[in-house]
């Protein structure tokens, strides 16, 4: 069983659903991080938080730590908003993040 | 452009050769990361520096891998006698330290056949 398990592996929505994406951890962390990847390769940090929720634009993220869960929210989804939406944890004692899989999002017009 | 520089972007090897590819990272981040990432996969742990000292290896770093960062600013990753399963997206990672933001580089591609 992998530490991070994201779930699901493959969403498509229309423009202008609500999405969730979830993750599901089992080990301690210092930190959870939702990153971004578009097609040919690159990453980008949406969110690092341990603990409650964070807000920016029309993404939201939240954790509960007791649960070792965080859901990723899009409002107002937009075609703009496909790519793959990673999970990755950073646990204590160590400095690697450890990541799950990936949600492939696709939004279509 | 998230400012974490790699290069080159894609590398093309037969079997057998070395390849090394190079990260510049945020000028004034002291960690630097380095990651591998397959198709379909998340990117997988290889090593981490702060400034030039090597803290962290994983077991996926074989002795065929080694991982500089010489003067505490850009590191290159070395792979030598390349095999097939070597292929994969190599990606470079820098921060300020625990807390701060990660920045990722657009990845380097390599391909072994």
């Amino acid at each position: 069983k992998n530490e991070v398990e994201q779930s699901p592996q493959n969403l498509t929505a229309q423009e202008g659903e609500f999405i969730t994406i979830n993750c599901s951890y089992s080990v301690g962390i210092s930190a959870l991080h939702w990153l971004q990847q578009h097609p040919g390769g690159g990453i980008v940090s949406l969110f690092m938080l341990s603990s409650g929720k964070k807000k920016h634009g029309r993404l939201i993220a939240t954790i509960n730590i007791q649960e070792k869960h965080s859901s990723l929210h899009i409002t107002a989804s937009h075609p703009r908003d496909s790519a793959v939406y990673i999970c990755a944890v950073g646990q204590g004692g160590s400095e690697k993040l450890v990541f799950g899989k990936g949600t492939k999002l696709t939004v279509n017009p | 452009d998230t400012g974490v520089s790699q290069n080159p972007r894609h590398k093309i090897t037969k079997r057998g050769q070395n390849v090394t590819f190079r990260c510049d990272p945020i000028s004034e981040h002291n960690r630097l990361y380095w990651y591998r990432q397959t198709l379909g996969q998340g990117p997988e742990f290889l090593t981490y520096f702060q400034n030039e000292a090597q803290l962290e290896k994983s077991r996926l770093l074989s002795d065929r891998f080694s991982a500089e960062r010489p003067k505490g600013s850009f590191s290159t990753l070395e792979i030598q006698r390349t095999e097939q399963g070597d292929s994969a997206m190599y990606l470079c990672a820098s921060d300020r330290g625990a807390g701060n933001t990660i920045y990722f580089g657009e990845g380097s591609w390599l391909t072994v056949v």
